[in-house]
């Protein structure tokens, strides 16, 4: 089956700890995504990326750092400069960059950190 | 700039009942539209897209129009159920330099039996 996953689906970190959330896909998408999400909130984007090797910030990129060395994967660090970490983190993935296509989403991890 | 208006939550529905939740939208350009669910403690899920005025979009008996004249993309059931309890998030899609998708800030909706 096709799809994204998202590794773990509970993280739980001491503050001054950075973290690293893992993302996969085996849709053959270019383009991937990572959001946060906060109670009762939206989703705000952190960072994305087009195409490998490349990648561009978001509106909420300060403490957060991402690589996507390979088309399938593109994981997400959350350092020890996130003022705010404690959230749940969605990945997402598209065919292409063009509008007519949807996201396709992970099934999220939530991150606690005290 | 672009941006997404919903509804304010809670919403909450007897079984059967018929179910609205509004939408409208500001964009510089032409977008598509994208109405997502996400079912407590998962991601989210796509429900149905229009990418053209005028266009209809549905699934699962849910079903939402591609509104140009007025911005709006108001998503709609005829008889809800239980299992349809969730959050839903109306988005819109730019080709802008970066692509961004924007999302709304989400509608919870709770049906009672």
């Amino acid at each position: 089956d096709g799809g994204i996953t998202q590794s773990p689906k509970y993280l739980f970190r001491k503050e001054g700890q950075n973290v690293t959330l893992s993302c996969e896909q085996n849709l053959n998408h270019d383009a991937m995504y990572w959001y946060r999400q906060d109670p009762g909130q939206g989703l705000r984007l952190i960072y994305y990326s087009q195409i490998v090797n490349d990648f561009q910030k978001g509106d909420i990129a300060e403490g957060y750092s991402v690589s996507r060395e390979k088309k399938e994967s593109f994981p997400l660090t959350v350092t020890s400069a996130q003022k705010n970490p404690t959230a749940f983190y969605l990945c997402a993935s598209s065919i292409t960059s063009y509008s007519n296509y949807e996201q396709y989403f992970g099934p999220g991890t939530r991150l606690t950190v005290t | 700039g672009d941006s997404v208006t919903q509804m304010e939550g809670p919403v909450t529905l007897s079984e059967e009942a018929f179910l609205t939740i509004n939408c409208t939208y500001t964009a510089t350009g032409y977008p598509s539209l994208f109405w997502y669910v996400q079912y407590p403690g998962e991601g989210l899920q796509l429900l149905l897209k229009a990418t053209k005025a005028d266009d209809k979009g549905s699934n699962k008996g849910f079903e939402a129009t591609y509104r140009k004249e007025t911005t709006s993309f108001h998503l709609e059931k005829g008889s809800v159920q239980v299992s349809d309890s969730a959050v839903y998030f109306c988005a819109l899609r730019m080709k802008t330099s970066y692509d961004k998708v924007i999302f709304g800030p989400g509608t919870s909706l709770s049906v009672i039996p």
